[in-house]
Order: C-alpha cells, then sequence, then structure tokens
C-alpha cells in the first residue's frame, strides 16, 4: 500500500531556532502534498497545499513566512518552522495524494511532534 | 470551500452496544468522504472512506458508514463496540477538485464503559 513517511517524529528544539519536517512518499509519487497541524485535544487544521515545482497555497491565517514549505520533487516535501517559539509546539502532520487516478485519498504520514523550549 | 460538523465533542457506550458518531459535511457537489480514528499520541488510520457507488460503505475493525445525500450526512457506526474502540475520531471531507485538500470535522472521543 500507499505509504507516507514524516522524519523526524519528535523533535525539541530551542526557542529562536529552525527546525525542518520532512515528508516523503515511499512509494508513489505526489504532485500534491498537504501539511495540517494539530493542537493537543483538536481537530486537524490544514496549514498549506504544497505542489510540486510551485509555490505553496496557504490556508488564510498562517504566516508563509513563518512556515516556509518546499516540494521539490515527486517524492518530497519539507517544512520548515523558522524561529520557532514555544507557541508553535504542535503535532504536526502531511498526507500526499497520488498524482495516478482520479479517486484516491490522500495518504498521511505518522507525524512529528515539535517541543520548542 | 468545504466544511464538515461532528456535533458530538464525546460520547460514553457500553461495550458491546452499538454506536452511531454523526458528520454532517457542506460542499457544492458530491464529496470524497472519510472516517479516521486516532489514538492519543498516534497518527491517523483511515477506517473507511466514500467516493462513488453504493452509499453503505464498509471498513475496517466492523464499522460501516452511509452516505445520504439528502441530509449531507456520512454516519459511522459499528454494532458492537469493543473497548479498544476507545479514540477520537474525525469525519473529513475531500474535495474532488481544485486542490483536492481533505477538511477535517472537531473530532468525536469515544469513550468505552465496561
Amino acid at each position: 500500500g500507499a505509504v507516507v513517511s514524516q522524519h523526524p517524529s519528535w523533535v525539541i528544539c530551542k526557542s529562536g531556532t529552525s527546525v525542518k519536517i520532512e515528508c516523503r512518499s515511499l512509494d508513489f509519487q505526489a504532485t500534491t502534498m498537504f501539511w495540517y497541524r494539530q493542537f493537543p485535544k483538536q481537530s486537524l487544521m490544514l496549514m498549506a497545499t504544497s505542489n510540486e515545482g510551485s509555490k505553496a497555497t496557504y490556508e488564510q491565517g498562517v504566516e508563509k513566512d513563518k512556515f516556509l514549505i518546499n516540494h521539490a520533487s515527486l517524492t518530497l516535501s519539507t517544512l520548515t518552522v523558522t524561529s520557532a517559539h514555544p507557541e508553535d509546539s504542535s503535532f504536526y502532520i502531511c498526507s500526499a495524494r497520488d498524482r495516478v487516478g482520479a479517486n484516491t485519498e490522500a495518504f498521511f504520514g505518522q507525524g512529528t511532534r515539535l517541543t520548542v523550549v | 470551500a468545504q466544511s464538515v460538523t461532528q456535533p458530538d465533542i464525546h460520547i460514553t457506550v457500553s461495550e458491546g452496544a452499538s454506536l452511531e458518531l454523526r458528520c454532517n459535511y457542506s460542499y457544492g457537489a458530491t464529496p470524497y468522504l472519510f472516517w479516521y480514528v486516532q489514538s492519543p499520541g498516534q497518527g491517523l488510520q483511515l477506517l473507511l472512506k466514500y467516493f462513488s457507488g453504493d452509499t453503505l460503505v464498509q471498513g475496517i475493525k466492523g464499522f460501516e458508514a452511509e452516505f445520504k445525500r439528502s441530509q449531507s450526512s456520512f454516519n459511522l457506526r459499528k454494532p458492537s463496540v469493543h473497548w479498544s474502540d476507545a479514540a477520537e475520531y474525525f469525519c473529513a471531507v475531500g474535495a474532488r477538485t481544485g486542490g483536492f485538500k481533505t477538511i477535517f470535522g472537531a473530532g468525536t472521543r469515544l469513550f468505552v464503559k465496561a
């Protein structure tokens, strides 16, 4: 089956530093990847849609300069949290949609727990 | 733009009893519909999905859901709940065009009592 891998699974960083999270589709090509954020005991909020070879589309209220998204290949998208602060601590989840086929769902990674201290 | 409503924040069911989790959506056409389950601190697991065809969808772990266009609903059901079903359940709606993004409902926390 389709597998999406996120790395790292968890990360602790100091306030003011930047953190990069990788999302890889292991056995399919994904022209579109999605980044979500989940606060404790809350739902997943879509942050942005990442398109291979073009700029990401951010949802309203998401700071594009703070959450840098790069989708350099058909199997890799990265989310960089720049100048991280404690309020950025959250669970970040990516998903990827297979470029082949109309009726396909997006497959989710296992998530990355970011803690900013 | 699509939206999803899960009216029940939490539900408590006795083990062995039946379960129904409600989900209503808003979308201009027939959307993709999903139910996911998430255990604490874990990622998402897809229970079932609806794309087209038969409106009664069977999923994993004995779950099923029925798409009712007239009610804009996609309720999740299970005839007999097991203690291991206790988790957070998310209904999600996927757009068929324009990027195919998926939006999640607020979630329903299921508690199972012995």
